[in-house]
């Protein structure tokens, strides 16, 4: 089935370390999105990307980044800039020209 | 530049009553607009979306919203709740062309009273 695919589900860290969430579709969707999720903010932008080779900064990318080597793979690497990295993280593509998103199950990430 | 504001963070109903959940959006141009459901600790569904065709959109579930320009709403509706309706809704905002920005609210989570 076709779908957005996020690993790992369940992310624990150390203080300090940089780790890299894996984003996956086989929609053959252009744009892909990564948000934040925290208790009560809603979801936050964090990168998005048209195309492949191409990504844009949303509201929170400080302590980010992002590749878009291929068109069904967006990582997200959250380093050790990030001041408060413990949070639920979203995948989502985008289907056409309309804004619909479809989104992974999600990755929560816990810092220790 | 673009916003949702969805008033009321937590809203309870019994089984059975009418629901009602508010997004007011601002948009400098034309929006589309969508109504997400999350349970917990799953990724988003797509309820229904405006994309400038009827104003009255109707989605799964028997939820429906309805686009009023004047009022800049898009509030979701469901006549009759059931318990599998508890879950966290999100507001969202679009606009056409460019790099297309998806916007959210801070999300309304529906509790479902027996």
């Amino acid at each position: 089935d076709g779908g957005i695919t996020q690993s790992p589900k369940y992310l624990f860290r150390k203080e300090g370390q940089n780790v890299t969430l894996s984003c996956e579709q086989n929609l053959n969707h252009d744009a892909m999105y990564w948000y934040r999720q925290d208790p009560g903010q809603g979801l936050r932008l964090i990168y998005y990307s048209q195309i492949v080779n191409d990504f844009q900064k949303g509201d929170i990318a400080e302590g980010y980044s992002v590749s878009r080597e291929k068109k069904e793979s967006f990582p997200l690497t959250v380093t050790s800039a990030q001041k408060n990295p413990t949070a639920f993280y979203l995948c989502a593509s985008r289907l056409g020209n309309t804004g619909e998103l479809f989104f992974g199950e999600g990755s929560r990430l816990t810092v220790l | 530049a673009q916003s949702v504001t969805q008033l009321g963070s937590h809203v309870s109903v019994s089984e059975g009553a009418l629901v009602l959940l508010r997004c007011n959006y601002s948009s400098s141009v034309p929006p589309y607009l969508f109504w997400y459901v999350q349970y917990p600790n799953q990724g988003l569904q797509l309820l229904l979306k405006y994309t400038s065709a009827a104003t009255l959109v109707k989605g799964i579930n028997d939820f429906e919203a309805e686009f009023k320009k004047s009022e800049t709403s898009f509030h979701l509706t469901k006549p009759s709740a059931h318990m599998s309706d508890a879950a966290e809704y999100f507001c969202a905002v679009s606009t056409s062309g460019g790099y297309q920005k998806v916007t959210f609210g801070t999300g309304t989570k529906l509790q479902v009273i027996p």
